[in-house]
């Protein structure tokens, strides 16, 4: 089955201790994305990676990193989270940079940092 | 850059009813417009999108979108709702910014459909 697969699903964590969420995709797909998902505020982009060792800032990129070393997975990193990163988190991914291609989208990562 | 408004934080309307949710846009260049669904506990789910060519998109599960260009509108609308309906629902634009492209959304509109 094509999907976008992210763990963990549900995280609690403390302030300042690095966490790791991964992110993989079974299709093959070039570009990868991260969002996050507040209320009233949508989905915000976080980074994105056009292909491997390929990725920028979106629109929210504070207290975040990524890295693309292999095509499928997409990590996104919390070096030092703080409580105003508690939030929903979306991994994406999309065939390709042409407008007509619509994004796959994992099943979230729910983030609470205490 | 480009934007997407949904004006309604919240659509509520009764089972058997139209249903419209509003969307409005603002890119450079032709627009590619998505719509999303998200039921509780759940990823965003694809709908239906518009490319080129005809105003109405017919999508997933009796939904269907107009692209009106004049008033960069892309409303989602549904002849006869159902409970089942009730859910978060994005509007989002894709278009290019410098070399790479990006799916932009708006804030959601949470519909409730009563019984």
């Amino acid at each position: 089955e094509a999907q976008v697969t992210q763990n963990p699903r549900y995280l609690i964590t403390v302030t300042g201790k690095k966490l790791t969420v991964t992110c993989s995709q079974n299709m093959n797909h070039e570009y990868m994305s991260w969002y996050r998902q507040d209320p009233g505020l949508g989905l915000r982009q976080i980074y994105y990676s056009m292909n491997v060792e390929v990725t920028d800032k979106g629109d929210v990129p504070e207290g975040y990193k990524v890295s693309r070393k292999e095509k499928r997975n997409f990590p996104l990193i919390l070096e030092s989270p703080s409580p105003n990163q508690t939030s929903l988190y979306f991994c994406a991914s999309t065939p390709g940079t042409g407008r007509n291609y619509g994004y796959t989208f994992g099943s979230g990562t729910r983030l609470t940092v205490v | 850059a480009q934007s997407v408004a949904q004006p309604e934080d919240q659509v509520n309307v009764a089972e058997g009813n139209p249903l419209t949710v509003k969307c409005t846009y603002s890119v450079s260049g032709n627009p590619y417009l998505f719509w999303y669904v998200q039921y509780p506990n759940r990823g965003l789910q694809f709908l239906l999108k518009y490319i080129t060519g005809d105003n109405l998109v017919k999508g997933s599960y009796g939904f269907e979108a107009e692209f009106n260009k004049s008033q960069t509108s892309f409303h989602l609308k549904k002849p006869s709702a159902l409970v089942s309906d009730s859910a978060l629902y994005f509007c989002a634009v894709r278009a290019f910014e410098g070399r790479y492209s990006t799916l932009t959304f708006g804030k959601g509109t949470m519909l409730l459909v009563s019984p």
